[in-house]
């Protein structure tokens, strides 16, 4: 199973909104409205930030949102804040009952 | 307060085998699914393995099939990962992990790091 396809790197100015997307296949995220998204600091656990494509666990501020078309899912951060600054990754669950992490993405906050 | 508290992680050499342990607290234990997920230094998550909560359903990564087992003792509240026939490349921190939302992981541990070295 390859891992889904993030671009390494994303960049925005404090306010701004940066998106980051998360590439798959058919049997994967195109299939299955299982994708869910994590942040990651630095030497920190993964945290929780969307689940089934787009809704948010409670507590996690509604400048993220999640979004599907086709094979590939979106993380949408708005109103960029110095503290999203982190590792993002995407995960989808599969067609062989497994679960699947994309490349993960950085977030720098300019 | 919910809590995953792994442990079992060392320096082993090629070709050994280590089990690692995840403590669980907070929780019904019995009534999760149980992951492992591990990350090389510098490198991405990988997922590795499940198990569902009265331990007869599990799943594994096509990279750890047939050389890693993830098993549970309910009565315990803890799971566990064997790990047999290790390589380089499974040097990680491997976190165990689970979650009360469809198909995702909101409940983490902390960590325990895993070298694999002659």
């Amino acid at each position: 199973q390859s891992a889904l396809t993030q671009p390494p790197s994303v960049s925005g100015s404090p306010g701004q909104s940066v998106t980051i997307s998360c590439t798959g296949t058919s049997s994967d995220v195109g299939n299955f409205n299982r994708v869910s998204w994590y942040q990651q600091p630095p030497g920190t656990a993964p945290k929780l930030m969307i689940y089934e494509v787009s809704d948010r666990p409670s507590g996690v501020p509604d400048r993220f949102s999640g979004s599907k078309s086709g094979n590939t899912a979106s993380l949408t951060i708005s109103g960029l804040q110095a503290e999203d600054e982190a590792d993002y990754y995407c995960s989808s669950f599969t067609s062989s009952n497994t679960y699947v992490f994309g490349t993960g993405t950085k977030v720098t906050v300019l | 307060e919910v809590q995953l508290v792994e442990s079992g992680g060392d320096l082993i050499q090629p070709g050994g085998s280590l089990r690692l342990s995840c403590a669980a607290s907070g929780f019904t234990f019995s009534s999760n699914w149980m992951h492992w997920v591990r990350q090389a230094p510098g490198k991405g998550l990988v997922w590795l393995s499940e198990i569902n909560g009265d331990g007869i359903i599990t799943n594994y990564a096509d990279s750890v099939k047939g050389r890693f087992t993830i098993s549970r003792d309910n009565a315990k509240n803890t799971l566990y990962l064997q790990m047999n026939s290790l390589r380089a490349d499974d040097t990680a921190v491997y976190f165990c992990a689970t979650g009360n939302y469809l198909y995702a992981l909101n409940i983490w541990g902390q960590g325990t790091m895993v070298t694999v070295s002659s």
